[in-house]
C-alpha cells in the first residue's frame, strides 16, 4: 500500500501562476518529510520539514507540514517554465534499523509561457 | 563538482544479457541506496549498504545484486534483464542513513542511468 501519496499526479498552469501541491503519508515514526524536483536526470532536494506549523521558504517555493494531520504543501508562486518538472515528496520510516525513504509517486508540473 | 556520479547515463542491452550499472561519491557517506523509478511512478528502494553492510529489500528481485568494494563505489549487477527492468536507476548516498538523525535524512542524489532492455 501506498505509504505517500501525492496529488494532483499532473498539473499544467501558465507563468505567473501559484500552484499548491500536496503530500499525505503514513510512515512508522515519523521522522521528517522531504521535497524534492526532479527535472529529467535526478532529484533534487528542496526542503526538509520536521516540525508542525513551521513554514519553510525558499525564494518563490515554501512548504509547511501538519503533523496531526499527515500532511503536507508545496506552494510556488509566479511560477516560471523552469519550474516545470516532478516534484516527489518522501517520507524515512524508521520501522527498520536504518529506516527507507519512501517517496509519492510525485506530481508532474508543466508551466506554459 | 559532481558528488554523486552515475555511469553510463543510458545504457542498452539486451533480453537476458547481464549488465552493470555503476556510481561513484565524492562526498565520503556510509550509506548508499539504489533506488529504480520506473515512469511515472515513485522510486523504489532496491538495497542499500551501510559501509559494507548489504540491506536487500524484500520485495527485491534474486536478479538485482549489488557490490560496493570501497567506499567511493558502488555497482547494480542485474543478471538476466527482462523487459520489465527497463527503467531509471537511481543512486544516492546519505551520511548515516534515513534512520538516525534527521539531519542525516536527505539523500544526495546522482544523475540516474537510464536502463533500456530490447
Amino acid at each position: 500500500e501506498d505509504k505517500v501519496v501525492q496529488s494532483p499526479l499532473s498539473l499544467v498552469v501558465h507563468e505567473g501562476d501559484t500552484v499548491t501541491l500536496n503530500c499525505s503519508y503514513e510512515v512508522t515514526n515519523f521522522r521528517s518529510l522531504l521535497w524534492y524536483k526532479q527535472e529529467k536526470k535526478a532529484p533534487t532536494f528542496l526542503f526538509m520539514l520536521t516540525s508542525s506549523g513551521i513554514e519553510k521558504k525558499s525564494g518563490r517555493l515554501s512548504s509547511i507540514l501538519d503533523k496531526k494531520e499527515l500532511f503536507s504543501i508545496l506552494n510556488i508562486t509566479a511560477t516560471q517554465t523552469g519550474d516545470s518538472a516532478v516534484y516527489l515528496c518522501a517520507g524515512p520510516d524508521r520501522g527498520s534499523t536504518l529506516g527507507r525513504l519512501y517517496f509519492g509517486r510525485g506530481t508532474q508540473l508543466t508551466v506554459w509561457p | 563538482d559532481a558528488m554523486v556520479i552515475q555511469n553510463p547515463r543510458y545504457q542498452v542491452t539486451q533480453f537476458g544479457k547481464p549488465v552493470t550499472l555503476s556510481c561513484s561519491q565524492t562526498l565520503n557517506h556510509n550509506v548508499m541506496y539504489w533506488y529504480q523509478q520506473k515512469s511515472s511512478q515513485a522510486p523504489k528502494l532496491l538495497f542499500h549498504y551501510y559501509d559494507k553492510d548489504f540491506n536487500n529489500e524484500a520485495d527485491t528481485p534474486d536478479n538485482f545484486q549489488s557490490r560496493r568494494p570501497n567506499t567511493s563505489f558502488c555497482f547494480l549487477d542485474i543478471r538476466s534483464p527482462g523487459l520489465g527492468d527497463a527503467a531509471m536507476y537511481l543512486c544516492a548516498t546519505s551520511r548515516f542513513g534515513t534512520g538516525l538523525a534527521a539531519t542525516n535524512e536527505k539523500l544526495f542524489f546522482g544523475s540516474g542511468t537510464q536502463l533500456s532492455v530490447l
